[in-house]
């Protein structure tokens, strides 16, 4: 399973564009990526998915270069309830494991 | 989305006993099931694959017979922590994985805290 490599922390101010940036440099071909939510004291709650180019969904954007080495979350104006932990992770869509990296923490301030 | 939820959300308990926590998907079939442990400030750990009607796999250094893990049917998964210690005070998580071609395939419970005295 390919290694992912995140920043582990990151501040903004509300109503900022926030983007997040992860390495996977030994991705694989077959290989999705994914980001992942957690609060405090919850389960990990799924994001966005890409496997190339960009996604976008109704809470972020997914943009993935064409060596797909790397990957980066965008999150449009921000809000005190965006500060999280974001886990950016790869594997294959329907494989068994999910592997999780440190993760970043993202605080927003006010 | 589809639904997993753990039961109890938290529980105390006294060094030595043996506590049981459950994983149920809740409008899906999960032929496998993934438990996760999560230490304060840390990431996710995989700690074993459970896997309906066969023996769970367990990562590296996560010792099976302290942690039980039984999947008797395609929406519960059980862990059970055997003769828990201080140490094994953490947060575990449980998710299911749900056969689908792309996007969301894996779902998330809620967690269940445990606190050994």
């Amino acid at each position: 399973l390919a290694k992912t490599t995140q920043p582990i922390s990151m501040d903004s101010y509300e109503g900022q564009e926030v983007n997040i940036t992860c390495s996977h440099n030994n991705i694989a071909t077959n290989d999705y990526i994914t980001w992942y939510q957690q609060f405090p004291s919850q389960g990990p709650r799924f994001i966005i998915q890409g496997y190339k180019t960009k996604v976008t969904n109704e809470v972020a954007s997914l943009f993935i270069p064409a060596d797909r080495k790397s990957s980066t979350l965008s999150l449009p104006r921000v809000s005190l309830s965006d500060t999280a932990v974001y886990y950016c992770l790869v594997g294959e869509t329907n494989t068994d494991k999910l592997i999780f990296g440190t993760g970043t923490r993202l605080q927003v301030f006010p | 989305g589809a639904v997993v939820s753990q039961h109890p959300s938290r529980v105390i308990c006294k060094s030595g006993t043996s506590v049981k926590i459950e994983c149920r998907s809740l409008d899906f079939q999960a032929t496998t099931m993934f438990w996760y442990r999560q230490f304060p400030k840390q990431s996710l750990m995989l700690m074993a694959t459970s896997n309906e009607g066969s023996k769970a796999t367990y990562e590296q250094g996560v010792e099976k017979d302290k942690f039980l893990i039984n999947h008797a049917s395609l929406t519960l998964s059980t862990l059970t922590v055997t003769s828990a210690h201080p140490e094994d005070s953490s947060f575990y998580i449980c998710s299911a994985h749900r056969l689908a071609g792309v996007g969301e395939t894996q779902y998330f419970g809620p967690g269940t805290r445990l606190l050994v005295l």
